[in-house]
């Protein structure tokens, strides 16, 4: 697509169900970044997928959090029993290595954990 | 702790008056970026400075890049009021260059 597409936009949920944010990124992309932002914070590193590579899990906060990427393209970012220090909004990103790493971010999902 | 720090924190100008923003970075990097965004959504990439070089511009933005310091500042001339959003340094490490590392940002205020 045009750009980086996030789903959903926003996401209200009970305190210890599991949630799934989605990320299409920009068509031809092969890396792709998970990053957290709580409230007036700055991002904080979650994931990376580049290509066929192992991704880099190190930004992961804990075992409730997990990420996969089917067949290169779109990513699923998974928390699971959700605590309410999970809210955030969780932006993913993407860019392609003909050029710097420069990112093109998307909208975010809006977690909001009750 | 943060590769990123940016300073100020929050910055509130004047509209026409010159913004300038700071980040300090602690390891070796491949270049440094800044972003900006709005609302809390989406960044958008503004410009990338490598770190061999010293100073960039593009249109109204300068960036400058000390590594010796590990510091680079990043000057907006003649604000807007368009201007008001948060602003990010991102760092790419030279181990592991893919991954960028954000600051926490300062939020810049354009007041008319």
């Amino acid at each position: 697509g045009a750009g980086v597409s996030q789903s959903p936009s926003n996401k209200v949920t009970e305190k210890g169900k599991d949630v799934e944010l989605r990320c299409d990124p920009i068509s031809g992309h092969t890396a792709l970044y998970w990053y957290r932002q709580r409230l007036g914070q700055g991002l904080e590193f979650l994931i990376y997928f580049q290509g066929n590579s192992a991704p880099d899990k190190s930004g992961l906060p804990s075992d409730r959090f997990s990420a996969e990427r089917t067949g290169g393209s779109v990513s699923t970012l998974t928390i699971q029993r959700t605590q309410q220090e999970d809210s955030a909004v969780y932006l993913c990103a993407s860019w392609t290595r003909a050029g710097a790493n420069v990112l093109t971010f998307g909208a975010g999902s809006r977690l909001t954990v009750l | 702790s943060q590769q990123g720090e940016e300073d100020p924190q929050a910055l509130s100008i004047q509209e026409g008056e010159n913004a300038t923003m700071n980040c300090s970075y602690k390891t070796s990097i491949n270049n440094l970026q800044w972003y900006r965004q709005n609302s809390g959504r989406g960044l958008v990439h503004l410009i990338l400075i490598r770190s061999n070089e010293r100073e960039k511009h593009s249109g109204r933005l300068r960036v400058t890049l000390d590594t010796s310091k590990k510091s680079s500042s990043l000057l907006i001339t003649a604000s807007r009021a368009a201007d008001t959003a948060s602003y990010f340094c991102a760092t790419a490490l030279i181990q592991g260059a893919q991954k960028l590392v954000f600051g926490q940002g300062t939020r810049l205020t354009i007041n008319p």
